[in-house]
């Protein structure tokens, strides 16, 4: 089955823009988490979504928002884009019950590069 | 909060050599540990994991155990391939596994010379 979609991979932005990335998740996977990773601070975790609602979020600045929809995709968005916002960000699905949640199947990721 | 500390490397080796990667960690309670692997320009792939105390993780000839008394979630392989050349990433998660909170090391680069 297909894997974790991400779109664009590639995106090129300039300061104080702002930006949405799209994440497809494993069919059946409703849990979606954002990650971003930079050279500095390494795999930094932004949020996860579940059934539509944000149930945990990471150290990130109100710029940085997400929602998912009713077929579990789910959008990422960073307003007012800064040169720190450079990285790859990555996406994550698992399939989560309310009993279990199975490992971590991530994306190719999204590279921003913000000029 | 939760930390992971993993050597960063470069680190570079003949093929068939013996590696070993450390990883030490930091939490409360008893989380999960992982070890993830990315290729260039891939995302990262679950190499290996364990859930509790003395687990021994194994895939691809990677192994890893869970060490509760030192803290610590090495990975190791007997004889590495050109093809292992990525890198690897140290986890660990307090829920249970899934994708949310995954907190990682900042990644080993590993270079396997022919």
């Amino acid at each position: 089955k297909a894997g974790v979609t991400q779109t664009p991979r590639y995106l090129i932005k300039t300061r104080g823009q702002q930006v949405t990335l799209s994440c497809s998740p494993i069919s059946g996977h409703r849990s979606v988490s954002w990650y971003q990773q930079t050279p500095g601070q390494g795999l930094q975790f932004l949020f996860e979504y579940f059934s539509e609602t944000q149930r945990n979020k990471g150290n990130f600045p109100g710029r940085f928002s997400g929602r998912q929809f009713s077929n579990s995709r789910s959008e990422m968005n960073v307003s007012t884009l800064e040169l720190g916002d450079s990285a790859l960000y990555l996406c994550a699905s698992s399939l989560r019950t309310a009993t279990m949640n199975t490992e971590a199947f991530f994306g190719q990721g999204t590279r921003l590069t913000v000029v | 909060g939760d930390s992971v500390t993993q050597m960063e490397g470069p680190v570079t080796l003949s093929e068939e050599a013996c590696l070993t990667i450390n990883c030490t960690y930091t939490a409360t309670g008893y989380p999960s540990l992982f070890w993830y692997v990315q290729y260039p320009g891939e995302g990262l792939q679950l190499l290996l994991k364990a859930t509790k105390a003395d687990d021994k993780g194994s895939n691809k000839g990677f192994e890893a155990t869970y060490r509760k008394e030192t803290t610590s979630f090495h990975l190791e392989k007997g004889s590495v391939q050109v093809s292992d050349s990525a890198v690897y990433f140290c986890a660990l998660s307090d829920r249970g596994g899934g994708a949310d909170g995954l907190t990682f090391g900042k990644g080993t680069h590993l270079i396997i010379q022919p």
